[in-house]
């Protein structure tokens, strides 16, 4: 079973106007991590927002919003007034708080991405 | 400014080469990460490691040897290079204490082209 899916490979956005990309995960864990990265045409992944398992507040770095609903297992991220620097592939990942035997170490399983393509 | 570099943006090799890809952070991290991306299917981890000459199999280990000598050098090794090795490279390296919320960072990427 997919442990993070991105379930829309392409989104197209107006200049200025906001946008949601959607992901949701599978653990069983009670303590993880979610992360977004932007991934722009030249190659390099940025990294954007982080939120906790336990974090009660929803991430917010700038324009970017993560909308947690922990329930759902669903990690959204907001885009608000989109700019055309904004296009780029977006990542979600998750990192499981799971140590046994010491395995974890801080490795992040990525979501299949969304093109996200800003229109002037 | 922290940074990942990887020794080359493009490669193109042959089927049955062995390839070499370097990867080298200046953040004194300890986890260092091989990923190769592919449309479609996000970034797959191939190997990691947390420590000097210790490594752990990530999800697509087949094909692909690692070395860490040195706590800033991470290699990728292709022992005989195939076309289903054609894909983007990617390096990430991140702090090992911290917690949860420790993010990767990321090298430019390697596009390898296996003929």
């Amino acid at each position: 079973a997919q442990k993070i899916t991105q379930t829309q490979p392409g989104m197209f956005v107006q200049e200025k106007e906001a946008v949601t990309l959607d992901c949701t995960y599978d653990t069983s864990d009670q303590s993880y991590g979610l992360f977004w990265y932007k991934q722009p045409s030249s190659g390099e992944m940025i990294f954007l927002i982080y939120q906790g398992s336990y974090d009660e507040q929803n991430a917010t770095e700038g324009r970017y919003s993560l909308n947690f609903q922990k329930a759902r297992k669903s990690a959204n991220l907001v885009i608000s007034a989109s700019q055309l620097g904004d296009s780029a592939m977006y990542f979600c990942a998750m990192r499981e708080g799971t140590n046994a035997g010491g395995t974890s170490y801080g490795k992040l399983t990525f979501g299949q991405g969304t093109i996200l393509t800003v229109h002037p | 400014d922290v940074k990942v570099t990887q020794s080359s943006r493009y490669l193109v090799k042959r089927t049955g080469e062995k390839v070499f890809l370097e990867c080298v952070q200046d953040m004194d991290h300890e986890n260092m990460f091989w990923y190769r991306q592919d449309p479609g299917l996000g970034l797959r981890l191939i190997y990691f490691s947390y420590d000097v000459k210790m490594k752990e199999k990530g999800d697509i280990p087949e094909g692909y040897s690692v070395s860490r000598e040195k706590k800033e050098r991470f290699s990728l090794i292709l022992e005989s290079a195939s076309t289903n090795q054609t894909s983007m490279y990617l390096c990430a390296s991140s702090l090992f204490a911290g917690g949860l919320g420790n993010e990767q960072f990321f090298g430019p990427g390697t596009r390898l082209t296996v003929l």
